[in-house]
């Protein structure tokens, strides 16, 4: 298994900034993965994030509003930039482990005023 | 294209009472199906993986390659089983350098009343 810190757990933003969700594992890890999950909603995959290589982005998500950096194998950043109320969601990190498991960040949740 | 319904939003049932939580798939090819769960307050994780066979916490699920369905199965439901269920699929996707992409269905809120 792995151990993911995700941070920060909440923020409340004002229309227009953008904010960076950090992840950080506790092993060396070559898939990470940033989800959305909106109010009511399931998980929505944003991005599949590899290190040394651009992320790959999901139909309806691109690099410009969520840029995610991947510097070396255990950490990601993933921004959430100019940010709007439709923004408001929660915002998960995984990594991929042994067996195609997936494990997952605590998220972070984002509302933007 | 991959997708996962779970076509209850919400299921209660009394303890003690059996539990199902349906969850029909579409892929094209050979599918890995898994089952996540959320308790309140925490983080998701994974409960079952249909490659294991195993029952965790009293849960089972089994591949039905032709009615393409996951069923999550529980004889005896209890209390502490309240929460959100997630069925997902993991397939690659070809000529992307992405690895094995999870899909998750709606999920299905489970609860269990005393």
């Amino acid at each position: 298994s792995a151990v993911i810190s995700q941070k920060p757990s909440r923020d409340i933003c004002q229309r227009g900034t953008s904010l960076t969700i950090q992840c950080q594992v506790d092993s060396q890890v070559t898939m990470m993965f940033w989800y959305r999950q909106q109010p009511g909603q399931s998980l929505t995959l944003i991005a599949t994030a590899n290190q040394g290589s651009e992320a790959t982005y999901e139909s309806g998500f691109v690099i410009d509003k969520f840029p995610i950096s991947r510097p070396n194998l255990t950490f990601s950043t993933l921004t959430v930039s100019n940010m709007s109320p439709e923004d408001s969601s929660i915002y998960l990190c995984s990594v991929e482990g042994q067996g195609n498991i997936q494990y997952f960040g605590a998220g972070t949740r984002l509302s933007v005023l | 294209a991959q997708r996962v319904t779970q076509p209850e939003k919400l299921l209660s049932v009394f303890k003690g009472a059996p539990v199902e939580l349906k969850c029909n798939y579409s892929y094209s090819g050979s599918p890995e199906l898994f089952w996540y769960v959320q308790y309140s307050r925490q983080r998701l994780q994974l409960l079952l993986r249909h490659i294991s066979r195993e029952s965790i916490k009293g849960f089972t699920a089994d591949l039905n390659k032709g009615e393409t369905s996951f069923h999550l199965k529980k004889p005896f439901a209890q209390e502490e089983d309240s929460a959100m269920y997630y069925c997902a699929l993991s397939g690659h996707r070809q000529g992307v350098d992405a690895g094995n992409m999870l899909t998750f269905g709606g999920g299905t809120r489970l609860m269990v009343k005393p």
